[in-house]
């Protein structure tokens, strides 16, 4: 296994459109966040699973987002009815079950471009 | 939330000087993570120091935590031009098990 794997690694889609991305973690790891990410800013935290169960959501994520991960493995993020301000870099992160607040792992991102 | 605030933002330095970067925070923690990202890449974990440690070295990195103060700082020895990069500091604790980012320090070396 070589990391947290992220697809596409660029998308550009018209505004209005729907959009889905997909992240697969390391494999044994447990937790999976997801981020967005805008020019010059910080990583801006999305929400987070512990197996399938999403547990944390931002307010940050309008009714227009949805992340799943069905059988607590791979994740899903969609997008619906994209605005031009949906341009960012989605980041995915996972990280093991051994500890608690254990160092996270980042897949090198999904870059979205709204047109 | 346990978000950390880096100081500076920004900072220029040459090949060969040394680099300090500065993180505060509000709350109580488990403990403090240090982050890398070079531009258009995923972050990459450099250190984590706990709660109940002060310092911690890997390699040209050194990690000081002070929990009274709720600060940490990160040096890097010896910068090299790959060193440039954004660098985050993530405060972990609270009951949470997510990580919350700050704008971080970008850091240039010049070679």
């Amino acid at each position: 296994d070589t990391g947290v794997s992220q697809d596409p690694r660029h998308k550009i889609t018209k505004r209005g459109q729907n959009v889905t991305f997909r992240c697969d973690p390391i494999s044994e790891h447990n937790r999976l966040y997801w981020y967005r990410q805008t020019l010059g800013q910080g990583p801006e935290f999305l929400t987070y699973f512990q197996n399938e169960a999403q547990l944390e959501k931002s307010r940050l994520l309008s009714d227009r987002f949805s992340a799943e991960r069905p059988k607590g493995s791979f994740s899903t993020l969609e997008i619906q009815r994209t605005e031009q301000g949906d341009s960012a870099m989605y980041l995915c992160a996972s990280s093991s079950p051994r500890a608690m607040n254990t160092e996270a792992f980042f897949g090198q991102g999904t870059r979205l471009t709204v047109v | 939330s346990q978000q950390g605030e880096e100081d500076p933002q920004a900072l220029s330095i040459q090949e060969g000087e040394n680099a300090t970067m500065n993180c505060s925070y509000k709350t109580s923690i488990n403990n403090l993570q240090w982050y890398r990202q070079n531009s258009g890449r995923g972050l990459v974990h450099l250190i984590l120091i706990r709660s109940n440690e002060r310092e911690k070295h890997s390699g040209r990195l050194r990690v000081t935590l002070d929990t009274s103060k709720k600060s940490s700082s990160l040096l890097i020895t010896a910068s090299r031009a790959a060193d440039t990069a954004s660098y985050f500091c993530a405060p972990a604790g609270g009951g949470s098990e997510k990580l919350v980012f700050g704008k971080g320090t970008k850091l240039t070396v010049n070679p």
